[in-house]
């Protein structure tokens, strides 16, 4: 399975600070992108990091991947309130479809 | 442009009735993803279809699940003689057509979710 898994399964942080989760997964891949879930809502794409990248950056978003490792984490800097969420890792192989993890739980406390 | 439209948003079922679930895919795109959420895990894929073709549905169940993206309308995920365990979010996704690995890498696969339409049965 290329299911990628999501670690920690959940993170507590104070606002401010920055939150960090990792993703692992398990063969090949086209790219690695990442999305957030508000509770009980659909998922939002975050951002997308190519298989010859390495870093990518968005806002307050930072992205690296190791393909070596089959790694990838995702670093949200200064974090907010309206930050929590679920994140979710999903990655594609040859084919047009993704494949989510099982998401990190990050809670941002005031 | 009004996005994913998924309906209805809630929908309770008694055991052994019958669940329709509707997606209609952002303008302009062609794929159309399904996935399941069980709370607190992650989506789980079903199947990817484009218009009048099942591209890939090695995530369906194989009885009771059926899907469909017929030429004219939604897509339409349909759940026959509903169970307890198929209580769930159903997320639809689209996304456009991919041209070539190039175009794939790029992200062509992004995708553009609904709000979910959640499943209770009874």
């Amino acid at each position: 399975s290329q299911q990628g898994e999501e670690d920690p399964q959940a993170l507590s942080i104070q606002e401010g600070e920055n939150a960090t989760m990792n993703c692992s997964y398990k063969t090949s891949i086209n790219n690695l992108q990442w999305y957030r879930q508000n509770s009980g809502r659909g998922l939002v794409h975050l951002i997308l990091i190519r298989s010859n990248e390495r870093e990518k950056h968005s806002g307050r978003l930072r992205v690296t991947l190791d393909t070596s490792k089959k790694s990838s984490s995702l670093l949200i800097t200064a974090s907010r309130a309206a930050d929590t969420a679920s994140y979710f890792c999903a990655t594609s192989r040859g084919a047009q479809k993704l494949v989510f993890g099982q998401g990190t739980r990050l809670t941002i406390n005031p | 442009n009004a996005g994913v439209m998924q309906n209805p948003r809630h929908l309770v079922r008694r055991r052994g009735q019958e669940a329709r679930l509707r997606c209609s895919p952002m303008k302009g795109h062609s794929h159309v993803y399904w996935y399941r959420q069980l709370p607190e895990e992650g989506l789980k894929f079903m199947v990817y279809l484009q218009k009048e073709n099942i591209i890939d549905e090695s995530g369906m169940p194989k009885e009771r699940f059926s899907a469909e993206f017929p030429k004219e309308g939604p897509s339409i995920l349909r759940i026959q003689q509903v169970v307890r365990g198929d209580s769930a979010a159903y997320f639809c996704a689209s996304s456009p057509l991919v041209r070539s690995p190039v175009h794939l890498s790029s992200g062509a696969n992004v995708l553009t979710f609904g709000a979910g339409s959640r499943l209770t049965v009874l």
